[in-house]
């Protein structure tokens, strides 16, 4: 029974690149959370989906962020013209579509560093 | 908005002793979820124990266990027997009822002495 599985678990980028992290959610489970924690931090929420829709994205940059979770495949953030402030764990989580508040399975996080 | 604070960001216990971890919140919900979570060195998120507030009696899992004060808005970790492998970030998060993303504090540092 694979957890949350996220790929890459390093990603190095330069300036200006173009970033996108992916997550498979548990198997079973619909609902998917994107969470940043910078150097010596908390999780930071992100954006909240189900399969096709984007719930809450209150925690989104206005800029350069976008997340999407289709029918079909991973969960993707994409960080597009990446900056040295984007250099972050990238933090998954999923959880089931039967019932709410059931707590998240976390994934091993994704380290983005810009250089 | 909800927040949570985590007001100790470094703590240490010798081992086979008892240490409390803090965390208040603020929200104006009558139910809703509280966690904590562990994060060790490999940084990965862990589930310790998790707390509805609608129930009284304090949430416990082998060694770990809670201090739920609902009036107070306080929800204090407590590691018993401490081992070596309890080194790691602890969060306390927190969720309101019916939707799904959480609030996590800044976290608290804990250390276990040999």
């Amino acid at each position: 029974n694979a957890g949350v599985m996220q790929n890459p678990r390093h990603l190095v980028r330069r300036r200006g690149q173009e970033a996108r992290l992916r997550c498979s959610p548990v198997k079973g489970h619909s609902h998917v959370y994107w969470y940043r924690q910078l150097p010596e931090e908390g999780l930071k929420f992100m954006v909240y989906l189900q399969k096709e829709n984007i719930i809450d994205e209150s925690g989104m940059p206005k800029e350069r962020f976008s997340a999407e979770f289709p029918k079909e495949g991973p969960s993707i953030l994409r960080i597009q013209q990446v900056v040295r402030g984007d250099s972050a764990a990238y933090f998954c989580a999923s959880s089931p579509p039967a019932g709410r508040n059931q707590p998240q399975h976390f994934g091993d996080g994704t380290r983005l560093s810009i250089l | 908005a909800q927040t949570v604070t985590q007001s100790q960001p470094e703590m240490s216990v010798q081992e086979a002793e008892t240490v409390t971890l803090s965390c208040t919140y603020d929200t104006s919900e009558s139910n809703y979820y509280l966690f904590w979570y562990k994060q060790p060195p490999s940084r990965q998120m862990i589930l310790v124990i998790r707390q509805e507030a609608y129930k009284q009696q304090n949430a416990t899992e082998n060694r770990f266990s809670v201090n739920f004060q609902k009036a107070a808005k306080s929800f204090s970790l407590k590691i018993s027997d401490s081992q070596l492998g309890d080194t790691a970030m602890y969060f306390c998060a927190f969720m309101k009822n019916n939707n799904n993303d959480m609030r996590f504090g800044a976290g608290t540092r804990l250390t276990v002495k040999p």
